[in-house]
């Protein structure tokens, strides 16, 4: 079976400061991982993914994510936080060995940045 | 434009009376889902649809029907709609469940039972 974890239901930052979203994440074999955003009212949309190779993965809109294999992990980063990121994020996972698998999601992160 | 395309937007019924949630997409991709999305519950799938004729339950299908008779369209039914499917509505497509791929997703439908 494949999980995701977003320990925080909210994270708040003040414009301009970095900001990071957790994701820890289960899978029996190895992992292709994922980041959604969604604004209000809107679908959701895609950030970025981790497939294979540089465990540093740049995406959409200056984020990026770090894969660590070791922790599971998978979190969401970004150098300089804007109140127009504030919006809910999804971190999902695929087992890459299963065969094939669905997209596991977690339940979601509030981010809020002030102003 | 590439897009999953979900209608209505938004939908208040009453208990018992069936509905019918469309969804089309215009990528000739294999793979769609629909997922319910849930105060502090994140996205649960309900049901996928692997290609034309193959679907399959998800986590939480009691409910829900769907069928895939197009490529392209993968409506979901709730022949006897109850408070409890009150929810947001996501339908998404991928080019195949196997590899490396994303999901697109719709632009959501809110549905209020009441």
């Amino acid at each position: 079976a494949q999980s995701v974890a977003q320990p925080e239901d909210q994270v708040n930052v003040a414009e301009g400061n970095p900001l990071t979203v957790k994701c820890t994440y289960s899978v029996s074999g190895n992992p292709y991982l994922f980041w959604y955003v969604q604004y209000p009212n809107r679908g959701l949309q895609f950030l970025l993914k981790y497939i294979t190779g540089d465990n540093l993965v740049k995406g959409s809109y200056g984020f990026e994510a770090e894969f660590n294999k070791s922790q599971t992990s998978f979190h969401l980063k970004k150098p300089s936080a804007l109140v127009s990121d504030s919006a809910l994020y999804f971190c999902a996972v695929r087992d890459r060995e299963s065969g094939y698998s669905t997209l596991t999601f977690g339940k979601g992160t509030m981010l809020l940045v002030s102003p | 434009e590439a897009q999953v395309t979900q209608n209505p937007r938004y939908l208040i019924t009453v208990t018992g009376k069936k509905l019918t949630v469309t969804c089309s997409q215009n990528m000739n991709h294999e793979y769609m889902s629909w997922y319910r999305q849930d105060p502090g519950l994140g996205l649960r799938q309900i049901y996928y649809s692997m290609n034309v004729e193959v679907t399959d339950k998800g986590d939480v299908p009691e409910g829900y029907k769907v069928s895939r008779k197009e490529k392209r369209n993968f409506p979901l039914i709730l022949e006897s709609p109850s408070p409890n499917q009150t929810s947001l509505y996501f339908c998404a497509s991928s080019l195949s469940i196997v590899g490396r791929g994303g999901y697109t997703f719709g632009s959501g439908t809110r549905l209020t039972v009441v």
